[in-house]
């Protein structure tokens, strides 16, 4: 099974400062990871997919990068709404994995 | 507008069963992917299972793999997880949740049905 791992676990930032989240893939994934976020008590919200394409609606201070096992995504200028638990999953390989999760919270 | 709504869960004692029913509108329900991730009380997400828009294809994770039967009914629109064997660690919210267009990513999810197994 293939394993993804998030950074931090927790990022403390503080409203308007840039937020850059890591998740790395055990083998590659070529560009098959998704990137979702979800506020307390919601469903995820589909944000990245295809490693670096924002879905319909997402706002632009959303970006993702990466290929292979190597992700990041980055938040270029928080705002309150944004303070929340983000999840990457790869859907390259079955089963599909999701990693643990970071909490954004605010600093 | 997509919408995807669950429903079927409960409290069920260990080893029992509970099937799961996700309902789709707003798309052409035949000609999407689907999936079930789960999320335990305070965890993250653990995706369980996908089917292809004909349910010619299934695959599982291996935690639910010969315990949950995923399913669909195109002219019902409907979704299903057949759960068996139910265990304390299976508690969890169930959703299902849509491909988005043309990627495996999960684009559209419904809001949820809990299911909590206990005696």
């Amino acid at each position: 099974e293939m394993v993804m791992t998030q950074s931090p676990a927790t990022l403390s930032v503080s409203p308007g400062e840039r937020a850059t989240l890591s998740c790395r893939a055990s083998q590659s994934v070529y560009s098959n990871l998704a990137w979702y976020q979800q506020q307390p008590g919601q469903a995820p919200r589909l944000l990245i997919y295809g490693a670096s394409s924002r879905a319909t609606g997402i706002p632009a201070r959303f970006s993702g990068t990466g290929s292979g096992t190597e992700f990041t995504l980055t938040i270029s200028s928080l705002q309150s709404e944004d303070f929340a638990i983000y999840y990457c999953q790869q859907y390259t390989n079955w089963p599909w994995t999701f990693g643990q999760g970071t909490k954004v919270e605010i600093k | 507008e997509v919408q995807l709504e669950e429903s079927g869960g409960g409290l069920v004692q260990p080893g029992g069963s509970l099937r799961l029913s996700c309902v789709g509108s707003g798309f052409t329900f035949s000609r999407f992917e689907m999936n079930w991730v789960r999320q335990a009380p305070g965890k993250g997400l653990e995706w369980l299972s996908y089917i292809t828009g004909r349910g010619n294809t299934v695959f599982y994770a291996d935690s639910v793999k010969g315990r949950f039967t995923v399913s669909r009914d195109n002219a019902k629109n409907s979704l299903y997880l057949q759960m068996n064997s139910l265990r304390a660690e299976d508690t969890a919210m169930y959703y299902c949740a849509r491909e988005y267009d043309s990627s495996s990513a999960h684009g559209y999810w419904g809001q949820g049905t809990l299911v909590t197994v206990s005696s």
